[in-house]
């Protein structure tokens, strides 16, 4: 089992926007359509923000969106804010009842 | 409102056993897969062990895979994880996660965590 890979970090000026990928195999992020992506306040709780490749949940904001080309997938914060910044992990579900991570990317808004 | 209380992390020795405990509430437990992923300090997020609804369906991260058995009691809303062999590798915040389906999909909710440290 591998771990999905994310850059260690990316950073962005407050209203602009910034990308974070998410690359796997034909296997996982390729094969399902079961990306989902996390934001994680260090010491609280991870809140989703995508899930099946695409969706937002009810109460994320819109300036969150996700896609996916092949095997890789990406998360897009526009008009950032300071309160996004984090730690950002992709997740898929990789078959036989598996799950991989990516090993995060920490966002820091300037 | 959903909530996910973990328990029974502590301090243990290495190839000693514990076992977590995650109390759910505010949702149909029956309904929902369950999950537990873990958080070494200073690192990323690992996915460890899955639960269907029905305990037919499990999974385990091969390096737990043999050590670590996944549970769950409908009755009282209860997830277990059963940790045996423990070695420092092991040491980490582990978070109780309800997916979304009654099936492995998707994880909707995390729990704040229970830590768990290996250490003579």
């Amino acid at each position: 089992q591998s771990v999905l890979t994310q850059p260690a970090s990316v950073s962005g000026s407050p209203r602009q926007s910034i990308t974070i990928s998410c690359t796997g195999t034909s296997s996982d992020v390729g094969y399902f359509k079961l990306v989902s992506w996390f934001q994680h306040h260090p010491g609280k709780a991870p809140k989703l923000v995508i899930y099946e490749d695409i969706k937002r949940p009810s109460g994320i904001s819109d300036r969150f969106s996700g896609s996916k080309s092949g095997n890789t997938a990406s998360l897009t914060i526009s008009g950032l804010q300071a309160e996004d910044e984090a730690d950002y992990y992709c997740c898929s579900y990789a078959g036989a009842n598996t799950f991989l991570f990516g090993g995060g990317t920490r966002l820091t808004v300037l | 409102e959903v909530q996910l209380v973990e328990s029974g992390g502590g301090l243990v020795q290495p190839g000693r056993s514990l076992r977590l405990s995650c109390a759910a509430s505010g949702f149909k437990f029956d309904d929902s897969a369950m999950h537990w992923v873990r958080q070494a300090p200073g690192k990323g997020l690992e996915w460890v062990s899955s639960i269907s609804w029905n305990s037919f369906n499990t999974g385990y991260a091969d390096s737990v895979k043999g050590r670590f058995t996944i549970s769950r009691d409908n009755a009282q809303n209860l997830l277990f994880l059963h940790m045996n062999g423990l070695t420092t590798e092991d040491t980490a915040l582990y978070f109780c996660v309800k997916d979304a389906t009654a099936g492995l999909n998707w994880f909707d909710f995390w729990g704040l965590g229970t830590l768990v440290t290996v250490s003579s």
